[in-house]
């Protein structure tokens, strides 16, 4: 069985750009959850995506947004891009079945803002 | 809210000597409790998990035991090899809290010297 894609797995861009990443979760899991990852603030959440529905968002500006497709498939959009935002993007999916309880994360995306 | 707590690193070891990561959480009802680990460049893969009281999680050498009198879930290898250097996350998955969300601790650089 296929793991979790992301795509792009690098990206670089500048201030203020806008940016969208792409994530492909495990077949049959209709969870998708964000993280960033930052050298100083480690993993953050960010939010989790479930039919095609926004469960639970992380404390993170409005700048940040995400929407989920009917196949699961999730995408996450970061606008007014800032410095701060450098950092490795985690995508992680889930079936969301009684007692299944772990999130299976994908490689990432480094985003590098210059 | 929800926390967890990890030993500050790095840590490093000769190789065949014993590992403790110490790992402790703070939560409202019963979370399930995870370890993850993470090689360079890479995302974050499932060691092992827990999700009751007294609960042991074991994987390729690793174990952890769910103490909730204790509130912690350390985890231990008996004899650590050079492929173990890694970044290893503890982490927590509240039931109480709607949606998926994992809570991280700040992770442990681990490295092997052989």
């Amino acid at each position: 069985k296929a793991g979790v894609t992301q795509t792009p797995r690098y990206l670089i861009k500048t201030r203020g750009q806008q940016v969208t990443l792409s994530c492909s979760p495990i077949s049959g899991h209709r969870s998708v959850s964000w993280y960033q990852q930052t050298p100083g603030q480690g993993l953050q959440f960010l939010f989790e995506y479930f039919s095609e529905t926004q469960r639970n968002k992380g404390n993170f500006p409005g700048r940040f947004s995400g929407r989920q497709f009917s196949n699961s498939r999730s995408e996450m959009n970061v606008s007014t891009l800032e410095l701060g935002d450098s950092a490795l993007y985690l995508c992680a999916s889930k079936r969301t079945v009684l007692g299944e309880d772990t999130q299976y994360f994908g490689p990432g995306t480094r985003l590098t803002v210059l | 809210g929800d926390s967890v707590t990890q030993m500050e690193g790095p840590v490093t070891l000769s190789e065949e000597a014993f590992l403790t990561i110490n790992c402790t959480y703070t939560a409202t009802g019963y979370p399930s409790l995870f370890w993850y680990v993470q090689y360079p460049g890479e995302g974050l893969q499932l060691l092992l998990k827990a999700t009751k009281a007294d609960d042991k999680g074991s994987n390729k050498g690793f174990e952890a035991t769910y103490r909730k009198e204790t509130t912690s879930f350390h985890l231990e290898k008996g004899s650590v090899q050079v492929s173990d250097s890694a970044v290893y996350f503890c982490a927590l998955d509240n039931p109480m809290e709607y949606g998926n969300k994992l809570v991280f601790g700040a992770g442990t650089i681990l490295r092997v010297k052989s």
